[in-house]
């Protein structure tokens, strides 16, 4: 069982470059999150999709666009990479409403680094 | 005002210590609490979550919290080099929300 799967894991960028950020979970979850984590500044959500079929703005969406293409992927991507976007991105994915017979607990994958120079 | 303030650290003891690490909190909303480990190079992992104001207990772990202080706790017992890694603390609000507010996450080094 693989769990969250996120590709790649290491990219170098030049300012104005494009990029998408994959991200693949295999648990059948209904929510998914992508994440940005910054040294002092801990995890800020960027995007999330409830459910299969609906996006939402996180707290840091600016300069960034995701798709839910299926229950299984939710990518992000940089249409044109800033040096401020360098940063660790995480992709996460949980069960979904915390009904109380769900954690809420939030799975995550290894982490994509990303530079922008 | 960050609604949920961890200590970035790092907090470094010896191997056997007794280690706390806590969070507060603002916003009463917040009924739902875990606390996630992070290995160095590694995505977070989710160590324990509680409901309900008191402890709960997991082996060399426990989990406090109280509601009423908006302060939340792990204690670590007889600590270990590999409990080294950056402890965060997340939130969620009741009414079926599925969005925590995590902390800033507390950097632990257990040296032998």
């Amino acid at each position: 069982n693989a769990g969250v799967t996120q590709t790649p894991k290491f990219q170098v960028l030049k300012t104005g470059q494009s990029m998408t950020l994959q991200c693949a979970q295999d648990m059948n979850h209904n929510s998914m999150y992508w994440y940005r984590q910054d040294p002092g500044m801990g995890l800020r959500l960027i995007y999330y999709s409830a459910s299969e079929g609906t996006t939402d703005k996180g707290e840091v969406p600016n300069g960034y666009n995701v798709s839910r293409l299926n229950k299984r992927e939710f990518s992000l991507r940089l249409e044109s990479a800033a040096p401020s976007q360098t940063s660790v991105y995480f992709c996460a994915s949980s069960e979904g409403p915390f009904l109380g017979v769900s954690t809420g607990e939030l799975f995550f994958g290894e982490g994509s680094r990303l530079t922008v120079l | 005002q960050k609604e949920v303030e961890q200590d970035p650290g790092p907090l470094s003891v010896p191997e056997g210590a007794i280690v706390s690490l806590n969070c507060t909190y603002s916003n009463s909303a917040f009924q739902y609490f875990m606390w996630y480990r992070q290995y160095s190079r590694k995505g977070p992992e989710l160590l324990m979550y509680t409901y309900s104001s008191g402890n709960k207990e997991d082996g060399r772990f426990t989990a406090q919290v109280d509601k009423s202080s908006k302060y939340i706790s792990l204690f670590i017992r007889d600590s270990q080099p590999s409990d080294s890694a950056t402890y965060l603390c997340a939130l969620y609000p009741g009414g079926g929300s599925y969005i925590p507010t995590f902390g800033r996450g507390t950097s632990l080094i257990v040296h032998p």
